[in-house]
């Protein structure tokens, strides 16, 4: 079965900083999608960014990026210019490639930004 | 975009009774819903995928007589919990993917949060 970890409960950083969310994941598939989605307090999910495993370049979105390494199985999510609305809970998932899949997600890491 | 309705947003249901939750697909044909349950600053567990016009899959430990799924359409899926504890209260999400293939995009409701006194 596949598994997601985010090892880091808490993380924080001051505005206009640089963090980054650290995600690993376990599965004997080739062929998935990563996601990172954030969980401000009004629980609504919304997603950040997608990668896709087949894709060797690592996916941006304007002030988020991610690392994917593959072989080490390391997915993690770099927020840069950190802006006080990024505080939320976020969290890693995965997904394989079969259609009805869902997604299995992460503990979640709670992101504190301060001014 | 596609949008996923969840309703209601907030329940208080007394011990013993039941609880309808609903999660509708507004502007796409979802054939495949997925319900998640949250705890307060947890993750969200998935409890089952519920499949259009067929009996709903549970993931491991879940009671599929106590949370009863029905996708009778293509727009709309149900979660009944039945005869509701205390325990059950928590927060539920719905997500529907907007299209039949694996990479299709996943689209969340806004979740309902169930309080059993």
């Amino acid at each position: 079965a596949q598994t997601v970890t985010q090892s880091q409960p808490e993380m924080s950083v001051q505005e206009a900083e640089t963090v980054t969310l650290s995600c690993t994941y376990d599965t004997s598939e080739s062929d998935y999608y990563l996601f990172w989605y954030k969980q401000p307090p009004s629980r609504q999910m919304i997603l950040v960014i997608r990668q896709e495993a087949y894709k060797q370049q690592n996916a941006t979105e304007n002030r988020f990026s991610v690392n994917f390494q593959k072989a080490a199985k390391s997915f993690s999510l770099k927020i840069s210019d950190s802006q006080l609305g990024d505080a939320a809970m976020y969290f890693c998932a995965y997904s394989g490639n079969q259609a009805g899949t869902a997604l299995i997600f992460g503990k979640g890491t709670t992101l504190s930004v301060s001014s | 975009g596609a949008v996923v309705s969840q309703h209601p947003s907030r329940v208080i249901c007394k011990s013993g009774t039941s609880v309808k939750i609903e999660c509708r697909s507004l502007d796409f044909q979802a054939t495949t819903m997925f319900w998640y349950r949250q705890f307060p600053k947890q993750s969200l567990m998935l409890m089952a995928t519920s499949n259009e016009g067929s009996k709903a899959t549970y993931e491991q430990g879940v009671e599929k007589d106590k949370f009863l799924i029905n996708h009778a359409s293509l727009t709309l899926s149900t979660l009944t919990v039945t005869s509701a504890h205390p325990e059950d209260s928590s927060f539920y999400i719905c997500s529907a993917r907007a299209g039949d293939l694996h990479n299709s995009p996943l689209h969340f409701g806004n979740g309902t949060r169930l309080t059993v006194t």
